[in-house]
Formats: C-alpha cells, sequence, structure tokens
C-alpha cells in the first residue's frame, strides 16, 4: 500500500514562530503537493513539486515556503506563522500527471 | 486561476435513496478528472480516475459519467447507506502535474 506519512496530527504554534510541517511517501511518486483545508473553501494548493529541489507555486502560496531535497520528502514551511495560517494541512503525492493522488492524514494546526 | 466547481454544496438524503453530484471543469487541456471521497477523520481516498470523453466508471453502487466536451462529469450513487457519508471531490490535473481540486459535496445519509 502507498503510505504517505504526515509528521503531526496536530500542532499548536504562537505567532511569528516558524513551523515545520514533513511529509514522506514511499512509492517513489515525483509529484509532492501541499493543500490546506478550510470550511467551504475546499482543498486549496499551496505548493507542489514535480522532481528534486524543483518547486511550483499553487494558488495560495504566500507565507509558505517549501523544500525538497530527496524525492521522498516535502516539507512546508511557515516563514512566521500567523493566526490565519490556521487550518488543516494535507500533504499529497502522485505517480506523474494525470494519475491519482495519495494523501497523507492530515495536520490540523493552530496558531495562537 | 482554473475553476472546478461542483454542485450541490451539501446534500441530505435518506437511506435508500439515490442521489448524484455534478463536477465543472474547464474543457481545455484535459487530462483526466479524478473523484474522492473524504470520510470524517480520515484521509481523501481515490474514487475514479477518469481520462476519456464517454468514460463510465463504476464500484458497486457508485458510478461516474465523463463529458470533456463539454466539461461536466456526474457521481451517482444508488441506493445510499450511511456509510456513504462523506465530502466527495473532484479533482482536475493539469499541465505541469498541477492538480485543482472543487469544493466537494457533503453528502448524509439519515438512517
Amino acid at each position: 500500500d502507498v503510505k504517505v506519512t504526515q509528521s503531526s496530527r496536530y500542532l499548536v504554534k504562537r505567532t511569528g514562530e516558524k513551523v515545520f510541517l514533513e511529509c514522506v511517501q514511499d512509492m517513489d511518486h515525483e509529484n509532492m503537493f501541499w493543500y490546506r483545508q478550510d470550511p467551504g473553501l475546499g482543498l486549496r494548493l499551496i505548493y507542489f513539486s514535480y522532481d528534486v529541489k524543483m518547486k511550483e507555486k499553487g494558488d495560495i502560496p504566500e507565507g509558505y515556503s517549501v523544500s525538497r531535497e530527496k524525492k521522498e520528502r516535502f516539507s512546508l514551511i511557515l516563514e512566521s506563522a500567523s493566526t490565519n495560517q490556521t487550518s488543516m494541512y494535507l500533504c499529497a503525492s502522485s505517480f506523474g500527471t494525470g494519475t491519482e493522488a495519495f494523501f497523507g492524514q492530515g495536520t490540523r494546526l493552530t496558531v495562537v | 486561476i482554473l475553476n472546478v466547481e461542483q454542485s450541490p454544496q451539501s446534500l441530505h438524503v435518506q437511506e435508500g435513496d439515490s442521489t448524484n453530484f455534478t463536477c465543472s471543469f474547464p474543457s481545455s487541456n484535459f487530462y483526466a478528472l479524478h473523484w474522492y471521497r473524504w470520510e470524517t477523520a480520515k484521509s481523501p481516498e481515490a474514487l475514479f480516475v477518469m481520462t476519456l470523453n464517454g468514460d463510465e466508471k463504476k464500484k458497486g453502487r457508485i458510478s461516474a459519467t465523463l463529458n470533456t466536451k463539454e466539461g461536466y462529469s456526474y457521481l451517482y450513487i444508488k441506493g445510499s447507506q450511511p456509510e456513504d457519508s462523506a465530502t466527495y471531490l473532484c479533482a482536475f490535473p493539469t499541465s505541469y502535474d498541477k492538480v485543482i481540486f472543487g469544493p466537494g459535496t457533503s453528502l448524509s445519509v439519515i438512517p
């Protein structure tokens, strides 16, 4: 079975902290994604990566950065956490264009 | 920003009812259309990957159709059961591997 693992289920951070959300997949997938999910807004794409060290902005990249130093790992970084970044964050991976995505269990981040 | 729309936003049906919802997507530069089911406290899981105009896919009581020329897909659930309660998402992969999700349809099946 494909496994996408996110490092934390729940996180509470203070405003201004630098926050790292880690995601690891074990299926040698080329593509990895970070989404956030907010009530009424669905899944919104923050960043995605189609190869090691490659990254592309999604629809809402402001306030975030990403890192993909190894194929299996895709990190989302909140440079200076703010309360409007309180959300559910989902990582996903897929083999290539058009193929189904496999999701991690999600990280519910609260910024206080 | 490419737009993927779903309707209705939410749906409440009685156990045993059949139901359907719609996903609308851009009809140009089509690669595939995905349907996912997202149950509470779980991760979204793929139901169908649809690639050809006229595609029909079926998994048990759930089926989906695809019209790429007019940019829509229907998801049907026959004889809804409480375990079908979930949010159903459609997703539209674009070139450059970007995948855009619709806002979802939240289905509640009342026993």
